[in-house]
């Protein structure tokens, strides 16, 4: 089955700066990737995905790199605010007969925007 | 339009008594997915059922626990016979159609089996 490995587990930044999170993935068929931030307390709540067909999607201050041939895949946050202090966790599946595969996440990172 | 709803949001059980976790996916999704999410830990896929399917299963421990999604009503998970290790956070998420892979996550179940 899927595999999905993250990094760093935590990261802390000054308010500013950038923060990067990579995260690599096991199955050639996977072909979704999403990220997710949580808050405590609560859900996961998406904030950017990539399918596969993409090497780079853009949101504001987030962007989210894709490369299939290495399976790897990176959350990049630029500008960086208290408020985007949380845990972030990305995730991949894979399309069957079905319909989506369930998601695979990694462990998640924690990250801390120093004032 | 309200999100995905769960409930209850905290459950406290004993030992061998049943939990029984509900989820009422967004207006319009017919595809639910339920999550465990231990302490310090990613989210495992759990079960994934339409409207009076189980689609895969796979991530279901083999006994205690079963899921449904019925035509009307929320898809329920159900444990039975709690034990201490079955403490966790239980998300469900919803997503429209076969078609679309984005998972909309609710707000969680908290579970304390004492």
């Amino acid at each position: 089955g899927e595999n999905v490995e993250q990094h760093p587990s935590t990261l802390s930044v000054q308010e500013g700066d950038s923060a990067v999170i990579k995260c690599t993935y096991s199955d050639s068929a996977s072909n979704y990737f999403p990220w997710y931030k949580q808050e405590l307390g609560k859900g996961p709540q998406l904030i950017i995905d990539i399918r596969s067909n993409v090497g780079e999607k853009k949101d504001q201050r987030i962007a989210v790199t894709l490369n299939k041939t290495a399976k790897h895949f990176s959350l990049h946050i630029t500008e960086t605010q208290p408020e985007d202090s949380a845990v972030y966790f990305c995730a991949a599946s894979k399309r069957s007969g079905g319909g989506a595969d369930g998601l695979t996440f990694g462990k998640g990172t924690h990250l801390i925007i120093q004032p | 339009n309200a999100g995905v709803m769960q409930n209850p949001r905290h459950l406290v059980r004993r030992r061998g008594q049943e939990a029984r976790l509900r989820c009422s996916p967004m207006k319009g999704h017919s595809h639910v997915y339920w999550y465990r999410q231990l302490p310090e830990e990613g989210l495992k896929f759990m079960v994934y059922l339409q409207k009076e399917n189980i689609i895969d299963e796979s991530g279901m421990p083999k006994e205690r626990f079963s899921a449904e999604f019925p035509k009307e009503g929320p898809s329920i998970l159900r444990i039975q016979q709690v034990v201490r290790g079955d403490s966790a956070a239980y998300f469900c998420a919803s997503s429209p159609s076969r078609s679309q892979e984005t998972q909309y996550f609710g707000p969680g179940t908290r579970l304390l089996v004492l």
